[in-house]
């Protein structure tokens, strides 16, 4: 099956420790992107990578960090800068041709 | 500044019936407009996409219309089930173009048997 998976669907981690959200696609899409969606929010555009070894930041890029290092793979690294880290994460991926995206199932993570 | 406003009250409507959700924007001119539907605990789901110089889109029971006049994007439902019971996000292009769509909050859609 082709698709975009995230792994795990909840993780729970103590405060000021680093942690890595996984997202692969088998889409051989070009594009991806982090979001990250609060409670009654819209969906907020933290990184997106366009070709391998190349991202950009999007609007709330602080306290984050990705890689690019393969073009079926961007990983998230939610680090002890960010001062809310708690929320549901959202990769999502898209070819060069369609500005359709597609969604992983998210990550639910909870900073205790 | 841009903006994108989707009704925050959840749209309550009888199974059967149409159901009618409004996405409106602000200060910009996208290339196109699309609509997701979410499910509780799930990503978004693309719909359907319509681009500027269309006014309306159809796929089986959904409709959305576009007016850049208007500035306002509407998306329908017809013979709604109580399956169609979601969150149905819009999602604009403000960067002229681009494949990177900007998210409005997203409008809840109970649809009652």
């Amino acid at each position: 099956d082709g698709g975009i998976t995230q792994s795990p669907k909840y993780l729970f981690r103590k405060e000021g420790q680093n942690v890595t959200l996984s997202c692969e696609q088998n889409l051989n899409h070009d594009a991806m992107y982090w979001y990250r969606q609060d409670p009654g929010q819209g969906l907020r555009l933290i990184y997106y990578s366009q070709i391998v070894n190349d991202f950009q930041k999007g609007d709330i890029a602080e306290g984050y960090s990705v890689s690019r290092e393969k073009k079926e793979s961007f990983p998230l690294t939610v680090t002890s800068a960010q001062k809310n880290p708690t929320a549901f994460y959202l990769c999502a991926s898209s070819n060069e041709h369609s500005n359709e995206q597609f969604f992983g199932p998210g990550t639910r993570l909870t900073v205790l | 500044s841009q903006k994108i406003e989707q009704n925050s009250e959840a749209l309550n409507i009888q199974e059967g019936k149409t159901a009618t959700l409004t996405c409106n924007y602000t200060n910009y001119s996208p290339a196109y407009l699309q609509w997701y539907r979410q499910d509780p605990g799930r990503g978004p789901v693309f719909l359907l996409l319509i681009r500027e110089n269309e006014k309306e889109k159809r796929k089986e029971r959904l409709k959305v219309t576009f007016d850049t006049t208007l500035k306002q994007s509407l998306f329908h439902i017809t013979a709604s089930q109580p399956a169609d019971s979601a969150t149905y996000l819009c999602a604009l292009d403000l960067t002229g173009g681009s494949y990177i769509p900007t998210f409005g909050r997203g409008t809840s859609l109970i649809v009652h048997p």
